[in-house]
């Protein structure tokens, strides 16, 4: 069974940094793209970032380049996401997403149950 | 960047009704569509991909079309457990979401 568990959430004040971690189990991880998925509250879902199989590209969602900085550990099935300078607008559930695929086609098949990140003033 | 953009943003329905989503991508996209269902206080749950392509284990009722701009999700028979809100996202360039249709009980 697929699972992916998150962890590193909380309360933190505006500026300040937190280390999101997601576990992965019961499949090959080192073979699949990964990606962070955020939902503030009452707001839709935004993809935040991803990672290639074995680390070597990363894209960002706009909002959060030069702040955020996505990594993984393929010997631990470890997926990171480091966020620095935290701002009041990135307060939201950060969900683990694994990128599944079909030959070209790219879809987020697993998710895990999210870590809530909260930044105040 | 890709803009996604659903309608409505919200329905009433009831049981029974067929119910259809829309998404519109600001450029063309192929078929690099996917549909989400999310309950809440949940994780999304993959539906659709590729547009049309039904995963695994999710019933028939559900179903994707489009191609290029413009794309609909169709629930041919709402049931009880589908009041939910519903996501498209791409997959086309990066991924971006659209801001999610809630389907509601009338």
């Amino acid at each position: 069974e697929v699972q992916l568990v998150e962890s590193g959430g909380g309360l933190v004040q505006r500026g300040g940094s937190l280390r999101l971690s997601c576990v992965a189990s019961g499949f090959s991880f080192s073979r699949y793209w990964m990606s962070w998925v955020r939902q503030a509250p009452g707001k839709g879902l935004e993809w935040v970032a991803n990672i290639k199989q074995d680390g070597s590209d990363k894209y960002y969602v706009d909002s959060v380049k030069g702040r955020f900085t996505i990594s993984r550990d393929n010997a631990k099935n470890s997926l990171y996401l480091q966020t620095n300078s935290l701002r009041a607008e990135d307060t939201a559930v950060y969900y683990c997403a694994r990128d599944g695929y079909s030959s070209s086609w790219y879809y987020f098949d697993y998710w895990g149950q999210g870590t809530p990140v909260t930044v105040s003033s | 960047d890709i803009q996604m953009t659903q309608s409505p943003s919200s329905l009433s329905a009831s049981v029974g009704d067929r119910v259809t989503i829309t998404c519109r991508a600001s450029q063309s996209i192929s078929t690099y569509l996917n549909w989400y269902q999310q309950k809440p206080g949940k994780a999304p749950k993959l539906l659709i991909y590729a547009a049309s392509s039904l995963q695994s284990g999710v019933p028939s009722r559900f179903s994707g079309s489009g191609s290029g701009t413009d794309f609909t999700l169709t629930i041919s028979s709402l049931q009880p457990e589908d009041f939910a809100t519903y996501h498209c996202q791409q997959s086309y360039s990066a991924r971006t979401f659209g801001q999610g249709t809630k389907v509601e009980i009338k």
